[in-house]
Order: structure tokens, then sequence, then C-alpha cells
């Protein structure tokens, strides 16, 4: 159980153009999921929290008309990186709270490459 | 702020035991995490350990937590080729379900 997926998997943009990446926890209902973005060789780094029915929390230095989340049901969060730029291309990954615990869930992440 | 540091590479023979460590500084961590990551992919969490326990076994996985020197490490037994990934330490302290990940370790196991 506990399984988060995103989609896509990859995409390819070209400049100025807006991409969607949804995340979804499969067997279980999430009140928070998370975004974040990570860079060949780097940690983590936490762009926002989204809470189901209500506006996400960014995080300091996040641009959030530039990154607009989602999270209209208990299982499905959306980023929407509007506008796109090539230092847009990054890797985001999501995770997902259990409602009922504290254990943060995976997804398999999204490679974004802006041309 | 809060920090968690690990090295950044570790490289075994395969049927080897590999040793992972990791610093933190949050004297009130509350749950400590092992995340692993292969290429292209997202984050699998291996164990976690709760902030009042010394040592946590799961099969291959051992973690030892020494809280007076803010001291996690990962232990795995009879490491193999399958092993070789980025490993992540992990941090929540306060509450907070927000954890902050070290710079992950890349392990390599080679024959």
């Amino acid at each position: 159980g506990a399984v988060v997926s995103q989609h896509p998997s990859w995409v390819i943009c070209k400049s100025g153009t807006s991409v969607k990446i949804e995340c979804r926890s499969l067997d279980f209902q999430a009140t928070t999921m998370f975004w974040y973005r990570q860079f060949p060789k780097q940690s983590l780094m936490l762009m926002a929290t989204s809470n189901e029915g209500s506006k996400a929390t960014y995080e300091q230095g996040v641009e959030k008309d530039k990154f607009l989340i989602n999270h209209a049901s208990l299982t499905l969060s959306t980023l929407t990186v509007t506008s796109a730029h090539p230092e847009d291309s990054s890797f985001y990954i999501c995770s997902a709270l259990r409602t009922s615990g504290y254990e943060q869930y995976f997804g398999p992440g999204t490679r974004l490459t802006v041309t | 702020g809060e920090d968690v540091e690990q090295s950044l590479f570790l490289s075994v023979r395969e049927g080897d035991s590999s040793v992972i460590n990791c610093t933190y500084t949050d004297s009130s961590s509350t749950y400590l995490y092992w995340y692993k990551q292969e290429p292209g992919a997202g984050l699998q969490l291996l164990t976690y350990i709760f902030s009042n326990m010394d040592m946590k076994q799961d099969q291959r996985l051992t973690v030892l937590l020494n809280k007076k020197d803010k001291h996690l490490s990962l232990r795995i037994a009879d490491t193999q080729t399958g092993d070789s990934a980025i490993y992540f330490c992990a941090e929540t302290s306060g509450g907070s379900y927000i954890p902050t990940f070290g710079r992950g370790t890349s392990l390599i196991v080679h024959p």
C-alpha cells in the first residue's frame, strides 16, 4: 500500500508554455501533499505544502504565481509551471502524507525539460 | 537553521557491509529517516527510527542512533549491486511532518 503516482514521468516543453504535473495517492487519502524540486546531485528542495481544500503554503523564494498548486481532492494535487523557462528544467517530486499517519510517501518524480 | 550532513560517496565490494553515516544539528528531532533513490526515480522510504530508540533492525538494514552525538547510521549487510543508489538521511522535529534532508550519499557497489 501507500503508492503515489506522478504524471507525466517526463515532459519536454517550449519556453513560454505551461506544464501541469499531477500527483495522486492511489490507495490512501492525503490531506497534505508536498512538492519538491531536485537539481542534479542535490538534495530535495521543498517548494510548497499543498493542503486539500485550501491554498498552498510556499517556501521562501518560490514564486506562487509561477508554480500554481491545486489540491482539489484527498487524492490529487497538481503543480502547474506557468510560462516555463529553461531554468525551470528540473526533477519535480511530490509526496503525500497519509491522513492518519506521519510518514511521507514519494512519487516517482517528473523530469521537466524546457527548451 | 537545522542541518543534516552526509558524506557524498561510498564505494563497497559486493557482499561486504555498507555503513552510511549522517549527522544532524536539531536536538529536538523526533523521527529520523533513511530514503533510497534509484536513478531517475523518486524516494523510497527504507526505514525510520523514533528519537527515543537506539537501534532498529529490519532484515539487512540496521539503523543506529546516537542521540547525544546527533549521529545516525544505516548499515546494509551483504550489500548487493541492486543496493547501488543515493541514500538520503532526513529528520523531522517539533511536530512538523516536513523532513529536512541531507544531500544524499551515493552508494556504489562493485563486484
